[in-house]
């Protein structure tokens, strides 16, 4: 089945550092999301993208979709307390009925 | 607020227990799922709903039982729960279940068996 994975699952950095996260999907995406979630709370969506190398900013945050559309990351450039989160992307695949599928997240820790 | 409300958000129960956990959504969406969120895994997709009709479902123990009245609410039976279901249950719903939709997000019920 559709599997989509997430890299590193774990990163640490100091205020003003920058962060990415990567996700590759084993089949073509239609499309992909990100969300966030905040220590005990829940998955919030921060964008979607559908085009073949299409590239979205919000601010300090910068998303990409691959050229495949197997691939996509999220950078944050400069790094602040309020980023700590857990960052999910997510696939719907061409070939599986278009359910969303997860990431495992990566766990983003900021040390002021 | 998300306009996605789970009840209730803590839940601690036996395994000869039989509860119930509620999702309403007042989006006007015609899709609800249920995830599972256990420590250091990915959210896992359990059920789907399309229009009230079960759209997905990934073989899910039948200890767990969903049921969707209408297109805005959603339950998740459970009996004889495993400790090993301890977990994070999140709802959600989105305006469809295919196609360039994002999904809306609960805040969860967690779950404790013990």
């Amino acid at each position: 089945g559709q599997q989509v994975m997430q890299i590193p699952q774990y990163q640490h950095v100091q205020e003003g550092e920058d962060f990415t996260t990567y996700c590759n999907s084993s089949t073509t995406l239609s499309n992909i999301q990100w969300y966030k979630q905040r220590p005990g709370g829940h998955p919030v969506f921060l964008i979607q993208l559908v085009k073949s190398g299409e590239v979205k900013k919000q601010k300090r945050l910068t998303f990409q979709f691959g050229e495949a559309k197997k691939n996509s990351s999220l950078h944050i450039t400069a790094t602040q307390t309020t980023d700590v989160g857990t960052y999910f992307c997510a696939g719907r695949s061409i070939n599986q009925g278009g359910k969303l599928i997860f990431g495992q997240g990566t766990e983003l820790s900021v040390k002021p | 607020e998300t306009g996605v409300t789970q009840t209730p958000r803590h839940l601690v129960m036996g395994m000869t227990n039989k509860k119930s956990l509620k999702c309403e959504q007042h989006l006007g969406h015609n899709a609800m799922y249920w995830y599972k969120q256990s420590a250091k895994k990915p959210l896992e997709l359990m059920f789907v709903y399309s229009l009230e009709e079960r759209v997905e479902n990934n073989s899910v123990p039948s200890r767990f039982s969903p049921e969707c009245p209408n297109s805005s609410h959603l339950f998740l039976h459970l009996h004889t729960l495993q400790p090993e279901d301890s977990a994070l249950y999140l709802c959600a719903s989105s305006q469809t279940w295919t196609g360039v939709t994002e999904a809306f997000f609960g805040q969860g019920t967690r779950l404790t068996v013990v």
